[in-house]
């Protein structure tokens, strides 16, 4: 049963540290995405990924935040200095773009807390 | 502008009822998704859509494309269906892109 994983599942850290959360797509998908979920906005997209490259990374605050895929089978965001704003769910989703439709599958999520 | 808004916001219902969530948007797209996302916090998605009507069990999507909107229909809803219901949207200048909506609460009680 291939999935969308992520870890950690939950993160207790304190402002101005450092934050990596990883993320494993399923094989053989070649796009990877970044979304931040909170109460006041919702779900929005921070960054994507297509064959390891990334393609649009407009949502994300460039200053602080850093999203890269070393290999296929990893991705990861990572925020430097954390904030407390940055407190949120951060899921990775992935698909196969092959074309015009395409599902994505959501990992489980990343909370995030920044006190 | 790309936005997307759903109706309603919180729905309450009792097991069995029909039940009908809506979604609209501003632009030509080139797909909308509907989401599910459980207490727990985990997202499945129940429907990609770019034309026309799909079923899976109780669940049925429409989109109508002159129109700009899709609803999202819950048959014989039981409580287990509880959760909250989101469209995303891809549209057509947005590549890969997704816009979501705020989200249905729904809340079927026993």
């Amino acid at each position: 049963d291939a999935r969308v994983t992520q870890t950690p599942r939950h993160k207790v850290t304190e402002m101005g540290q450092e934050v990596t959360m990883r993320c494993q797509p399923i094989l053989g998908h070649n796009t990877v995405f970044w979304y931040r979920q909170t109460m006041m906005q919702g779900l929005e997209l921070l960054a994507y990924f297509r064959n390891r490259a990334p393609l649009d990374d407009s949502g994300m605050p460039k200053d602080r935040f850093s999203a890269e895929m070393p290999d296929a089978t990893l991705a990861t965001l990572k925020i430097q200095p954390s904030e407390p704003r940055d407190s949120a769910v951060y899921f990775c989703a992935s698909g196969l773009v092959a074309g015009g439709l395409y599902e994505q599958y959501f990992g489980p999520g990343t909370r995030l807390t920044v006190t | 502008k790309n936005e997307v808004e759903q109706s309603p916001q919180n729905l309450t219902a009792q097991e069995g009822e029909f039940i009908t969530i809506n979604c609209s948007y501003s632009v030509g797209i080139s797909a909308l998704h509907w989401l599910q996302q459980h207490p727990g916090g985990g997202i499945v998605s129940l429907f990609m859509l770019s034309s026309g009507k799909k079923k899976h069990g109780r669940l049925i999507a429409t989109i109508n494309i002159q129109e700009k909107h899709s609803s999202l229909h819950i048959t014989a809803s039981h409580p287990r269906d509880s959760a909250v219901y989101i469209c995303a949207v891809r549209f057509e200048t947005s590549g890969s892109r997704l816009t979501f909506g705020e989200g249905t609460q729904l809340t079927v009680n026993p």
